[in-house]
């Protein structure tokens, strides 16, 4: 399986953007780049993923290299809520796959 | 809304006890997994699901074992309880092929 390079731990003051790095250099062409989150006491959730082309949902965007070898997953506008273990995950496109987590980084928001 | 339920949030056994976990998904998922959560080690891959009666090692399957007679249940099992297995753990299921996957609230075991 190909692996994720994320900071330990990185910190946002409130309301301020926040771009949170996932390196993935061994990535492979089927692989998409899924990121989740763990809120305290709670199991992972869904954040978002992508293929090639920069995504966009309700919770967060995610930015893609050109290469493929890295992302970013951005927070427009951090809040106490989004403090939290944020995993960077590649899992294969089709059929099963194990949903490997790499160690996260920890994002501490201060007000 | 998916649920994904684990039987219990906090469980205390003695060692040597049979423990187990059991995980139900509501969804009909054909993928669940099993892992435990170590502060500092992150989330680990004990066993995963990918059908019925079919699982697959993860990285760290050394002490457990599953169970998937159904398609809806999941179960974790210890078969002789240490205390080196006191964690978190945490269930999954997933659609084959769907981006997300959906996690119960987790068990927290403490063995004695």
């Amino acid at each position: 399986d190909a692996k994720t390079t994320q900071p330990n731990s990185m910190e946002s003051n409130e309301e301020e953007p926040v771009h949170l790095p996932c390196n993935h250099s061994t990535i492979s062409g089927t692989d998409y780049i899924h990121w989740y989150r763990q809120l305290p006491s709670q199991g992972p959730e869904y954040v978002i993923h992508g293929l090639t082309s920069n995504v966009n949902n309700r919770m967060a965007s995610l930015a893609i290299a050109e290469d493929r070898k890295s992302s970013t997953l951005i927070l427009h506008r951090a809040t106490l809520r989004d403090a939290a273990v944020y995993y960077c995950i590649l899992m294969f496109s089709g059929g099963y796959n194990k949903l490997i987590f790499g160690a996260g980084t920890r994002l501490a928001v201060h007000p | 809304d998916v649920k994904v339920t684990q039987s219990s949030r906090y469980l205390v056994k003695r060692t040597g006890e049979k423990v187990f976990l059991e995980c139900v998904q509501d969804m009909d998922h054909e993928n669940m997994f099993w892992y435990r959560q170590d502060p500092g080690l992150g989330l680990r891959l004990i066993y995963f699901s990918y059908d019925v009666k079919m699982k697959e090692k993860g990285d760290i399957p050394e002490g457990y074992s599953v169970s998937r007679e159904k398609k809806e249940r999941f179960s974790l099992i210890l078969e002789s309880a240490s205390t080196n297995q006191t964690s978190m753990y945490l269930c999954a299921s997933r659609e084959p092929g769907a981006p997300e996957a959906f996690f119960g609230q987790g068990t927290r075991l403490t063995v004695v």
